[in-house]
C-alpha cells in the first residue's frame, strides 16, 4: 500500500546550520506531496507542497523537489533558526486521504 | 476566520467512563477527518467524512470508538468505554472534498486513569 517513509529524530543542529530531512515514499501513481510541521503544542499546519514531478515546493525558507526516480521529496532549509524547533511530517495524498510518515523532531540550538 | 475548532482541549478521565470529542470544521470545507496521535504510533487516522458520511473507518481500533458527522458544522467522536491505552491527543481536520490540504485544529489531549 501507499506509505511515506522518513527519516527518525530528534535532529539537533546549532543556529544557521543546513537542514535536511529525507523522505521517500511508495504510491500507485503520482501522489501530491507535503510537508506539514507540529509545533509545540499546536496542531499540524501544512508547510509547502508539489504536485507534480520536478515541482519544487518552497515556504519560509524551506524547500522540498518532488523526485519521481527516487521517488522522493527531501525538506531542506539554507539556514536554520531556534523558532524552526518543531516536527515535521512529510505526507502523500492517495485515495482521498492523506497518509503521514512518523514525524522528525527538529531542535535548533541558539 | 476561525480554524477548526475542538474541544475540550484536554480531558482526564477514568477508566470505563464515556468520553466525547467534539469538532467543528472550517466553514465551506465538506471533509472531515479524525487523528489520533501518540508517540509509539505516531499520526494514524480514525475515520474520515465527505459531505457528512463516513467514508474510511478502517482506522478505528475497536467497537469502543464511534465517530459520528449530524451535519456539516459538527462531528463527535466518542470513546466507551475508555482505557488508559487511549490516552493520547486526538485531531480533527477538515478541507476542501478533493483538496490537497487539510487544516487541523489544536487537538483534545485524553488521559485515561
Amino acid at each position: 500500500g501507499d506509505s511515506v517513509t522518513q527519516m527518525e529524530g530528534p535532529v539537533t543542529l546549532s543556529e544557521e546550520a543546513f537542514l535536511t530531512i529525507n523522505c521517500t515514499y511508495t504510491a500507485t501513481g503520482y501522489p501530491s506531496l507535503f510537508w506539514y510541521v507540529q509545533y509545540p503544542g499546536e496542531g499540524l499546519q501544512l508547510l509547502l507542497k508539489a504536485t507534480k514531478a520536478d515541482d519544487k515546493g518552497s515556504n519560509k525558507g524551506f524547500e522540498a523537489t518532488y523526485r519521481k526516480e527516487t521517488t522522493s521529496f527531501h525538506l531542506e532549509k539554507g539556514s536554520v533558526q531556534v523558532s524552526d524547533s518543531a516536527v515535521y511530517f512529510c505526507a502523500l495524498r492517495a485515495q482521498g486521504k492523506i497518509i503521514f510518515g512518523k514525524g522528525t523532531r527538529l531542535h535548533i540550538l541558539p | 476566520d476561525a480554524g477548526v475548532i475542538q474541544s475540550p482541549r484536554h480531558e482526564v478521565t477514568e477508566m470505563g467512563q464515556e468520553v466525547t470529542l467534539r469538532c467543528k470544521p472550517i466553514s465551506g470545507h465538506n471533509s472531515l477527518f479524525w487523528y489520533r496521535q501518540t508517540m509509539m504510533r505516531g499520526l494514524e487516522l480514525l475515520i474520515y467524512f465527505n459531505n457528512n458520511v463516513p467514508i474510511d473507518d478502517s482506522g478505528m481500533p475497536e467497537d469502543r470508538f464511534s465517530a459520528k458527522m449530524p451535519n456539516a458544522s459538527f462531528s463527535t467522536l466518542k470513546i466507551q468505554p475508555s482505557e488508559p491505552r487511549d490516552s493520547a491527543v486526538y485531531f480533527c481536520a477538515s478541507s476542501r472534498q478533493g483538496a490537497d490540504t487539510q487544516y487541523f485544529g489544536p487537538g483534545t489531549r485524553l488521559t485515561v486513569l
